[in-house]
């Protein structure tokens, strides 16, 4: 199993609809998780960072961690035309680990 | 406060020609990481230094590669001898206080090797 896995996408969604995006990741990732956008031909940006079970929400953006399940997910409402980039996901790892990152997720928001 | 800053932006090169790509972390960050994205392999850690020492560099993908970092603010990365394989975007990053924290990126060196 890979350390961090995204659900393969990519996804596509109306605007104004929820966008749901998620992630898996393996025992060796399990401190400290967050979320990357990046547009395209742009360097990756943070959105959120979670490091404890249940969900943590900014603005349109919602992060949700289960440790027991080892799943990440990220819910994006009211998408926006603007949301469209690829998701990033990544885990920091036990003690001394260094971030590890998922493959990412295309995300197309259409009008 | 200024970003991570890495030049060259963009750079084309025969095979063969050495390349160095350079980066300044964020003042006061001690963790400094390179990485490489391409669409077939998604973003990999290269190798990553912590107070100017490196600490892990299982990433690097063989011995064209090398990196340093003299001091706290400038690190570089060089191929040489490169090849068309190596074509990728490579960003710098750094990061406070564990490498498991937040980390910012540059904005990338666009590298092709023709």
């Amino acid at each position: 199993q890979k350390e961090v896995e995204q659900n393969s996408g990519p996804l596509s969604v109306p605007e104004g609809a929820i966008a749901s995006l998620n992630c898996t990741y393996s025992d060796r990732v399990s401190q400290s998780f967050f979320w990357y956008r990046q547009y395209s031909g742009k360097s990756p940006e943070l959105i959120m960072s979670i490091y404890s079970n249940g969900d943590k929400e900014d603005g349109r953006f919602t992060a949700q961690l289960n440790k027991a399940s080892q799943y990440v997910s990220l819910l994006i409402r009211d998408s926006q035309p603007s949301d469209s980039a690829t998701y990033l996901c990544a885990g920091g790892g036990t003690s001394y680990g260094k971030l590890t990152f998922g493959q990412g997720t295309i995300l197309t928001v259409h009008p | 406060d200024a970003g991570v800053i890495q030049s060259p932006r963009h750079e084309v090169t025969e095979m063969g020609q050495e390349v160095t790509l350079r980066c300044k972390p964020i003042s006061g960050h001690d963790y400094l990481f390179w990485y490489r994205q391409t669409m077939m392999r998604g973003l990999e850690l290269l190798i990553y230094f912590n107070n100017n020492v490196p600490i892990d560099d299982s990433g690097m993908p063989e011995d064209r590669f090398s990196a340093k970092m003299p001091n706290a603010s400038f690190s570089t990365l060089k191929i040489q001898p490169s090849e068309p394989r190596d074509s990728a975007v490579y960003f710098c990053a750094s990061s406070f206080g564990t490498p498991g924290n937040t980390i910012y990126f540059g904005e990338g060196s666009w590298l092709t090797v023709v």
